[in-house]
């Protein structure tokens, strides 16, 4: 069973710190999705990767696919209050082995 | 959330009574999947929906759940004598071809089972 693991699951900064979490796994991904799902609302996809290495850029946050293509990052550099909210990572089609995701706090 | 529309956004049932989630794709989506979030947990794949056909429903419970996407109107997923461990939001998403995994959702459903 593929299971998709992520850390830390809860993640509390200041304004304009840098921090990073993970997204790991035994198993190979064909592709992986990183989503931000706020309180009471449905999750919105923020990037895709699929390529071993792959790094992808969205403004101030960075992914990266790992080469194995068992893992990936997520890294926001000096984080904003509006960074807040809970990132999950998914992955292998429309069944999308889901992780359980890292609440992240940035506190003005 | 890209225009999936999902109603109601709260519910409230008793033991025993019937929930019915409703969901309207994104304009020109055809393909529709509904997952379960428990709280503090990712979601659960539940099923796969075509117009008129069931793609994949392993995800849904053989018992008391059944999920339909008519020729015409939204998707209903349908959870008939409700236990408190019903208790979920409910997402919806759809994608305009059978999706890698970039979906598209609505704000969800949360019912809660008294």
């Amino acid at each position: 069973t593929q299971l998709l693991e992520q850390s830390p699951q809860f993640l509390s900064i200041q304004e304009g710190e840098n921090l990073t979490v993970y997204c790991n796994s035994s198993s190979v991904f064909s592709s992986l999705q990183w989503y931000r799902q706020e309180p009471g609302e449905g999750p919105v996809l923020l990037v895709t990767v699929v390529t071993g290495g792959e790094v992808k850029k969205l403004k101030r946050l960075t992914f990266q696919f790992g080469d194995a293509r068992k893992d990936s990052s997520l890294h926001i550099t000096a984080a904003q209050p509006g960074d807040t909210g809970l990132y999950l990572c998914a992955g292998e089609g429309y069944q999308l082995i889901w992780g359980a995701g890292t609440k992240l706090i940035i506190k003005p | 959330n890209a225009g999936v529309m999902q109603n109601p956004r709260h519910l409230v049932r008793r033991r025993g009574q019937e929930a019915r989630l409703r969901c309207s794709p994104m304009k020109g989506h055809s393909h529709v999947y509904w997952y379960r979030q428990l709280p503090e947990e990712g979601l659960k794949f539940m099923v796969y929906l075509q117009k008129e056909n069931i793609i994949d429903e392993s995800g849904m419970p053989k018992e008391r759940f059944s999920a339909e996407f008519p020729k015409e109107g939204p998707s209903i997923l349908r959870i008939q004598q409700v236990v408190r461990g019903d208790s979920a939001a409910y997402f919806c998403a759809s994608s305009y071809v059978q999706t890698s995994g970039e979906l598209f959702f609505g704000e969800g459903s949360r019912l809660t089972v008294l």
